[in-house]
């Protein structure tokens, strides 16, 4: 069955620095998503992307954070200057419909 | 925006028992409403979901209903087993995909 991937699994990164998330979304499904999830809490959305573009995202979402689709499989999350509340698991995820299929998540810690 | 409540936090029982979690959303014009299974660490995985054109599905021993007068959604599992034990989550998403989920109920399987 193909899966969402998303590397690194474990980031550590000093605060104020730039981190980049990576995921390889399911080769066919069209929409992608980041959420977050911090630790014992809910997960929390951040943002869609479809046809290249935005299409919605959460008050959480702000100028700090930006994505991409560089090529036709990557997906990227940045987060240009790091704070201490952005510790948290981040998940990527695809889908063709509805139905959200999620990745392993990687695990963001800000020292 | 949408808002999803979930009940209760944490749930215990006993092996063979049913488990009931229940959600309320806020949103009316929300017709989507999966159910995430998340495993201590893991990712959250997709166990049941429901349109809202249906008001109730099944798969095997798990259940979901809908009723989209009141707003409000339950997972209902029947025969637990210790391997149910998990955190669920319910979400509710509306024509732009991005899924708000509730706070998240700890199972609790007791062989």
């Amino acid at each position: 069955e193909p899966e969402v991937t998303q590397t690194p699994s474990h980031q550590v990164t000093q605060m104020g620095q730039e981190v980049i998330l990576r995921c390889v979304p399911i080769s066919n499904h069209l929409y992608f998503y980041w959420y977050r999830q911090i630790l014992g809490q809910k997960v929390e959305f951040l943002v869609s992307f479809y046809n290249n573009e935005i299409s919605e995202k959460s008050e959480i979402f702000d100028d700090q954070f930006s994505v991409e689709r560089p090529d036709g499989s990557n997906f990227t999350l940045k987060i240009r200057s790091t704070k201490l509340e952005d510790s948290a698991m981040y998940f990527c995820a695809s889908s063709e419909d509805r139905t959200q299929h999620f990745g392993d998540g990687t695990r963001l810690s800000i020292l | 925006g949408e808002n999803v409540e979930q009940h209760p936090s944490t749930l215990s029982v006993q092996e063979g028992d049913s488990a009931v979690i229940k959600c309320t959303y806020s949103d009316s014009a929300s017709n989507y409403f999966p159910w995430y299974k998340q495993e201590l660490g893991k990712r959250p995985q997709l166990i049941i979901d429901i349109r809202s054109n249906v008001g109730e599905k099944k798969d095997q021993r798990i259940a979901v209903t809908l009723n989209k007068t009141a707003k409000h959604f339950s997972l209902h599992i029947t025969e637990t087993q210790p391997e149910d034990s998990a955190v669920y989550f319910c979400a509710a998403s509306g024509s732009q995909g991005n899924l708000i989920f509730g706070k998240g109920t700890k199972l609790s399987v007791k062989p």
